[in-house]
């Protein structure tokens, strides 16, 4: 089955230590996104990426950094610089740059600071 | 740029009743509007979209919405309300102008009473 996954599903780190949380796509889209979802506050984009080895800040990219070197896979990590990381993140895809903008959601992972 | 507004954050409808939310955006051209909708802790599903054409838009699980262009809104209806329906519905504006980033609305939680 094509689709997206995200991993882990739950994730716990202590103050001060750098996280990386994994998505993975098979269904052959260019572009990738990452969100942060807080209680009443939305999905807020932190970085996104339309094509391999190219990437863009988002709205809160601040304390948060990524990669593209394949195109099913868009890793995030979680820096220490990021003060306040406890969160749900959602990584999504899109077909291509240029169509219709339909994103397509993982499962998420819930990040919990200590 | 673009924007988008759930004026309600909290809608607690009773089962078989009917169901609106609103959503209104800024954009100054026609912009890529979608309704989605996420149980608690996963990811979001896509209800529909719209881009051109028809202003009343068909989606899944007996939902519709209404492209308003002279009142920006786009809000999403059922006309029974099912219990599976409780959860958090979000509303979403994207532009191939603004790099084919979609902005997120704060959602709106659903509640159904039996």
């Amino acid at each position: 089955d094509g689709g997206i996954t995200q991993s882990p599903k739950y994730l716990f780190r202590k103050e001060g230590q750098n996280v990386t949380l994994s998505c993975e796509q098979n269904l052959n889209h260019d572009a990738m996104y990452w969100y942060r979802q807080d209680p009443g506050q939305g999905l807020r984009l932190i970085y996104y990426s339309q094509i391999v080895n190219d990437f863009q800040k988002g709205d809160i990219a601040e304390g948060y950094s990524v990669s593209r070197e394949k195109k099913e896979s868009f890793p995030l990590t979680v820096t220490s610089a990021q003060k306040n990381p406890t969160a749900f993140y959602l990584c999504a895809s899109t077909p291509r740059a240029g169509g219709n903008l339909e994103q397509f959601f993982g499962p998420g992972t819930r990040l919990t600071v200590l | 740029a673009q924007s988008v507004t759930q004026p309600d954050i909290h809608i607690t409808v009773s089962e078989g009743a009917s169901l609106e939310l609103r959503c209104n955006y800024s954009y100054g051209a026609t912009p890529y509007l979608f309704w989605y909708v996420q149980s608690p802790g996963q990811g979001l599903q896509l209800l529909l979209k719209y881009f051109s054409g028809d202003t009343l838009v068909q989606g899944i699980k007996g939902f519709e919405a209404e492209f308003k262009r002279s009142q920006s809104s786009f809000n999403l209806r059922k006309p029974s309300v099912h219990w599976s329906d409780a959860a958090e519905y979000f509303c979403a504006v994207g532009a191939k102008a603004a790099g084919n980033k979609l902005t997120f609305g704060g959602g709106t939680r659903v509640l159904v009473k039996p």
